[in-house]
């Protein structure tokens, strides 16, 4: 059972406005989130993370938001460009440091 | 640079034909970690190495195995590859095993094995 989840394979957004790349995850001892960008032939690239005790955490264009209750994390991309397109993951970290994979978003940023 | 360095990127190889992907990182990191990607799975950990001479499995050791000689080093070995084990795979490494912004995994660029 994956304890961590992407429920949307694809996106697909106009350049300019807002990306929101969801993630679901059902283990609540995770206790640090990060969103992983994927081009195609090369290997991820680390984004940005969130830890557990915030609820938000920006970084330029990029944002995450972490809702504990809902077990629920969203990355926003505003405003979005055509370099943005990518595959992203979001990964979770348990109490042994160890990372758990969603499977993956696949933005595309229409110009 | 600063990098880690996967080969081959492409191998096409047959069943039960024994097979080594290495990789390699210049950048002094004690973590390394091996992951393979399949299709709606994301990325799944094969073993991992907090130090030479320390590995261990992760979600889906079996088929493979590992060896940290060097800390540079970090060989994925496939002594009898079967189809199952078709997937993109990557080498990854970390200055310590606590993955956060200040250690975040550094992947290389990848190795698509197929299996016939």
């Amino acid at each position: 059972d994956q304890q961590v989840k992407q429920n949307s394979p694809s996106l697909s957004v106009q350049e300019g406005r807002i990306s929101i790349l969801n993630c679901d995850y059902t283990n609540s001892m995770f206790d640090y989130f990060l969103w992983y960008k994927k081009y195609p032939a090369e290997g991820p690239t680390f984004l940005i993370s969130i830890s557990s005790i915030k609820d938000k955490n920006e970084d330029g264009r990029f944002t995450v938001f972490l809702n504990k209750s809902a077990k629920h994390l969203s990355l926003h991309i505003v405003p979005s460009q055509p370099g943005d397109s990518a595959v992203y993951f979001c990964a979770a970290r348990n109490a042994g440091n160890m990372l758990t994979f969603g499977g993956g978003t696949r933005l595309m940023v229409k110009p | 640079e600063a990098q880690v360095t996967q080969n081959p990127r492409y191998l096409i190889t047959v069943t039960g034909k024994k097979l080594t992907v290495t990789c390699s990182q210049n950048m002094n990191h004690e973590y390394m970690s091996w992951y393979r990607q399949d299709p709606g799975l994301g990325l799944r950990q094969i073993y991992y190495s907090m130090n030479v001479e320390v590995t261990d499995k992760g979600d889906v050791p079996e088929g493979y195995k590992v060896s940290r000689k060097e800390k540079r080093n970090f060989p994925l070995i496939l002594e009898s590859p079967s189809p199952n084990q078709t997937s993109l795979y990557f080498c990854a490494s970390s200055l310590r095993q606590l993955s956060s912004y200040n250690s975040p995994l550094h992947f290389g660029n990848g190795t698509r094995l197929t299996v016939t």
